[in-house]
C-alpha cells in the first residue's frame, strides 16, 4: 500500500510570492492534516480536512489556506510569503472514522528568501 | 490549553542499554496518544498509538505506557541499537479533534556503538 506522498519535496520562493503544496493520502483515508515544523516552534497544527470539509483549524493567519478534493488529495496555499514561513510542511492522513492513527508524508521543505 | 512536554530534550546512551523517554500532558481529557520517530530532515514514522482507555501498547522492542490520570506516557526501547538514533516525539489528540495532534518538542536520542 503506497504511503502519503507530498509534492514538491523542496521549494525556494521569494518574499511576497505565493505557494501551493500538494498531499496525496493513503488510499481509503478520508482525513488529511497539515503541520508546520520549525526549529523554534516545533510541530504546529495548521488545519485538517475530512471529506472535503475543514474539520479543525490551528492558529495561523488567513494567508494559510487549504482545500481537499473528492479523491481526498489536499492542497495548502500560502499567500504573500514571509521569511518566517520557511519550514518543513508535513501532511498526515488517517481513515478519519473509527481509526485515528495518523501517517505522515516526507514533507515539503519551503525556503523563503 | 493542552501543553505537551518531553524531558529530557536530548539523551545519549551506549548500544545495548534500554531507553526510557518521557512525555507529559496537562489536560487528561485526551482521546489517544501517539509516539513518532523522526530522522533528520524527514517525515514522521508512527511507532505506537495508545487509546485513552489503554494502559500500554507493545511492538517488538518498543513498549509505551499511558497514565491518563497523572498526564504521563513513557516509551521504553529495549536493547538500543545505533539505528535507534533519531528524535522521538509524542503527540495527543482530543475527542472531536482527532485530526489535530498536539506535539511535544521531542527527545533527540543518540545511541553510540
Amino acid at each position: 500500500k503506497a504511503g502519503v506522498t507530498q509534492t514538491p519535496r523542496y521549494l525556494i520562493k521569494t518574499r511576497g510570492q505565493q505557494v501551493t503544496l500538494s498531499c496525496s493520502p493513503i488510499s481509503g483515508h478520508r482525513s488529511v492534516s497539515w503541520y508546520q515544523q520549525t526549529p523554534g516552534q516545533g510541530l504546529q497544527f495548521l488545519f485538517e480536512y475530512f471529506s472535503e470539509t475543514q474539520r479543525n483549524k490551528g492558529n495561523f493567519p488567513g494567508r494559510f489556506s487549504g482545500r481537499q478534493f473528492s479523491n481526498s488529495r489536499s492542497e495548502m496555499n500560502v499567500s504573500t510569503l514571509e521569511l518566517g514561513d520557511s519550514a518543513l510542511y508535513l501532511c498526515a492522513s488517517m481513515l478519519g472514522v473509527a481509526s485515528y492513527e495518523q501517517y505522515f508524508g516526507p514533507g515539503t521543505r519551503l525556503t523563503v528568501t | 490549553k493542552q501543553e505537551v512536554t518531553q524531558i529530557p530534550a536530548a539523551l545519549s546512551v551506549p548500544e545495548g542499554e534500554n531507553l526510557v523517554l518521557n512525555c507529559s500532558f496537562t489536560d487528561s481529557a485526551i482521546y489517544n496518544l501517539q509516539w513518532f520517530r523522526q530522522d533528520p530532515g524527514k517525515g514522521l514514522t508512527s511507532l505506537l498509538l495508545i487509546q485513552s482507555s489503554q494502559r500500554e501498547q507493545t511492538s517488538g522492542r518498543l513498549n509505551a505506557s499511558l497514565d491518563k490520570s497523572s498526564g504521563r506516557s513513557t516509551l521504553y526501547i529495549a536493547a538500543s541499537q545505533p539505528g535507534d538514533s533519531a528524535t522521538y516525539l509524542c503527540a495527543v489528540s482530543i475527542t472531536d479533534s482527532w485530526g489535530k495532534l498536539q506535539f511535544g518538542a521531542g527527545t533527540q536520542v543518540v545511541v553510540t556503538p
